[in-house]
């Protein structure tokens, strides 16, 4: 299995900064990443795929990038609905892997 | 407009054997490339992949969970289903099906299964 390490584990941050969060495969996964976004008592929400596609209607502060093995993700001017868990995923090989997740919060 | 929903039991007895649904509408699974996969999260805890069926009927297991999982597709390619055999507290999770396109681009609303004497 492919493993995803995921940091930071939890992230504080003020209004407007901005914030990055990255992950790191067991192995080549050839930009077959996505994050996602999770909100309490939600399902995930698709944020990025293919490491640095944008999902429909998702805000452009968000971006993705990397190649390989290492990813991240970032957040450009850090709004009050980005507290959220976020995780990353990869899809290049079954089982598809999930990172254990960065909680992210209003510092 | 793509929707997915689970639907299952709520609760069972540890060792039983867990059925769950996923109906979905807005897209056809037997569109080339579709893939529906289960995936499961703990309270509090990440997401778990646990099984995937595609459009050409392929299915694909966590080796993890594998022995004790089986699913399925309806013939209309509107339902996909998961069993889980043997079920113990560790399978306590809420559980979703999503569609894969373009990654995993739409979720049901999660069915929150309960594994307790």
């Amino acid at each position: 299995d492919i493993q995803m390490t995921q940091s930071p584990a939890s992230l504080s941050a003020s209004l407007g900064e901005t914030v990055t969060i990255e992950c790191r495969a067991s192995e080549d996964i050839y930009s077959n990443l996505a994050w996602y976004q999770q909100k309490p008592g939600n399902s995930p929400q698709l944020l990025i795929y293919d490491a640095n596609s944008l999902a429909d209607g998702v805000p452009s502060r968000f971006s993705g990038s990397g190649s390989g093995t290492q990813y991240s993700l970032k957040i450009n001017s850090l709004q009050s609905e980005d507290v959220a868990s976020y995780f990353c995923q990869q899809y290049n090989n079954y089982p598809n892997t999930f990172g254990a997740g960065t909680k992210l919060e209003l510092k | 407009q793509v929707t997915l929903k689970e639907s299952g039991p709520g609760m069972l007895q540890p060792s039983k054997t867990l059925s769950l649904t996923c109906s979905f509408s807005g897209f056809s699974l037997s569109t080339s490339g579709m893939v529906v996969s289960w995936i499961r999260q703990p309270s509090g805890k990440s997401l778990e992949w646990l099984a995937a069926i595609d459009w050409d009927g392929d299915k694909y297991y966590n080796p993890s969970l594998k022995s004790r999982l089986t699913v399925s597709k309806d013939t209309s390619n509107t339902q996909v289903f998961l069993k889980i055999t043997s079920v113990d507290i560790a399978d306590t999770a809420t559980y979703y099906c999503a569609r894969r396109r373009l990654g995993f681009d739409y979720w049901g609303q999660g069915v929150m299964v309960t594994v307790s004497s």
